[in-house]
């Protein structure tokens, strides 16, 4: 089974701080996404990627950065934590399959519940 | 992308089939109809996907109109662990975008 693995479920950070958030998963995949998931608002793309070094922004990039310098590992960035960042953020993976197709299923990992105070 | 509407909720009964409807009136040729389902406190789940067929998997089965301008979610023995939000999700093959709405919150009550 594809294992999508974010490194912390709870995190407290304060504002201004500059925030990590590591996702690796263990099947190869191409494709790499962070999301973040607000009552009322759904789960929301911030960034994707989807090849080594290459990341193209969601819906909801601003406050955010991201790495993918490795295939297996995605990180997402907080240069300056602010307190509407506080939320549950989701990593996922996926298999490009036969170019940029539409038959294509997500992994993703438990999630990270960060609070900024 | 097609935008999907879903009931906000869904009570269904131990045992019984549960059938979560959900319309995508705008979807275009070439989209498929995604379901994930994301139970408390884990990540999504995908359960199934299509484009025109029915298909069924060990998780459920996914009936698409002729027209495919809706289609039903079926979990035929529903069981408490199938408590959780089902998204409907319509995606097209303009790149790696999955657009999760609000989803139904299916309760399976006893």
């Amino acid at each position: 089974d594809v294992k999508v693995t974010q490194s912390s479920r709870y995190l407290v950070k304060r504002t201004g701080e500059k925030v990590f958030l590591e996702c690796v998963q263990d099947m190869d995949h191409e494709n790499m996404f962070w999301y973040r998931q607000d009552p009322g608002l759904g789960l929301r793309l911030i960034y994707f990627s989807y090849d080594v070094k290459m990341k193209e922004k969601g819906d909801i990039p601003e406050g955010y950065s991201v790495s993918r310098e490795k295939k297996e590992r995605f990180s997402l960035i907080l240069e300056s934590a602010s307190t509407n960042q506080t939320s549950m953020y989701l990593c996922a993976s996926s298999l490009l399959q036969g170019g940029r197709a539409t038959n294509e299923k997500l992994f993703f990992g438990s999630g990270t519940q960060l609070s900024v105070l | 992308d097609a935008k999907t509407t879903q009931p906000t909720s869904m009570d269904c009964a131990e045992g019984r089939a549960a059938n979560l409807p959900c319309n995508h009136s705008t979807i275009s040729g070439n989209e498929y109809v995604y379901w994930y389902r994301q139970i408390h406190s884990q990540g999504p789940q995908y359960i199934i996907h299509g484009l025109k067929n029915n298909e069924t998997n060990e998780m459920a089965s996914l009936i698409i109109t002729e027209d495919r301008k809706s289609s039903t979610l079926i979990l035929p023995h529903a069981t408490l662990r199938d408590t959780a939000v089902y998204y409907c999700i319509v995606r097209g093959n303009q790149g790696g975008k999955l657009i999760f709405g609000q989803g139904t919150e299916l309760s399976v009550k006893p």
